[in-house]
């Protein structure tokens, strides 16, 4: 079967820095996304891997390892606003969109 | 620049009753559309999807239908209601023609079947 980890839950503090993890196992690879989504709201695009490697965007980064299965999400300079749930979502070879059950990323002052 | 429509924003029907949730999205031609439903405190489950007017692939069976009358509508229907239709509703779109292109995401329907 075809599926994505993702810690259930993660605590950090305001100013410090967090990564969230997500490993996917699925029949193929077209590339990885990660969403962010605030609490009763839609998810909002944060950043897409399809090579392995870092991608860099201000203080969040994302990084892929295709041979092992896994990306990160890292965020830096944490702010009270960064406290949502983190979505990894990976193109599988049929091109359907797998999707993992989120992170909730709580920041504490 | 594209912007995603969808309405109502908050929906309480009663179980067996109908359903038609609505969306709508300006400034991009012949995108591909997408339905999508999240329990609360799930990930999203793929309902729908469709890449042209009239043409729409199915998921997941259920009593849940989808129609595309025009090429940036996407309707969600359902003749009856039943109580694990509950959930947050999100349509989706992307540009037709690259299949691994990024989704970006309506506000959203809460709804909630009693």
């Amino acid at each position: 079967g075809q599926n994505i980890d993702q810690p259930t839950e993660m605590t950090a503090t305001e100013g410090a820095i967090v990564q969230i993890n997500c490993t996917y196992q699925t029949s193929g690879f077209n590339g990885l996304f990660w969403y962010q989504q605030h609490a009763g709201e839609a998810p909002t695009f944060l950043s897409y891997n399809v090579l392995d490697g870092l991608e860099e965007k201000g203080r969040f980064s994302s990084f892929l390892s295709r041979s092992k299965g896994y990306s990160y999400l890292l965020l830096k300079e944490l702010q009270m606003k960064d406290s949502a749930s983190y979505l990894c979502a990976v193109w599988s070879s049929n091109y359907q969109l797998i999707w993992g059950a989120g992170t909730k990323l709580i920041i504490k002052p | 620049s594209q912007t995603i429509h969808q309405w109502p924003a908050t929906l309480v029907q009663p179980v067996g009753s109908p359903l038609s949730l609505e969306c709508t999205v300006e400034g991009t031609s012949n995108p591909n559309l997408y339905w999508y439903r999240q329990a609360a405190g799930r990930g999203l489950q793929l309902l729908f999807y469709s890449v042209g007017i009239g043409q729409i692939s199915s998921e997941v069976p259920q009593n849940l239908s989808a129609s595309r009358p025009q090429d940036r509508q996407f309707i969600l229907s359902s003749k009856k209601l039943l109580l694990s239709d509950s959930g947050f509703y999100l349509c989706a779109w992307s540009s037709q023609g690259f299949d691994t292109d990024t989704q970006y995401f309506g506000p959203g329907t809460r709804l909630t079947v009693l």
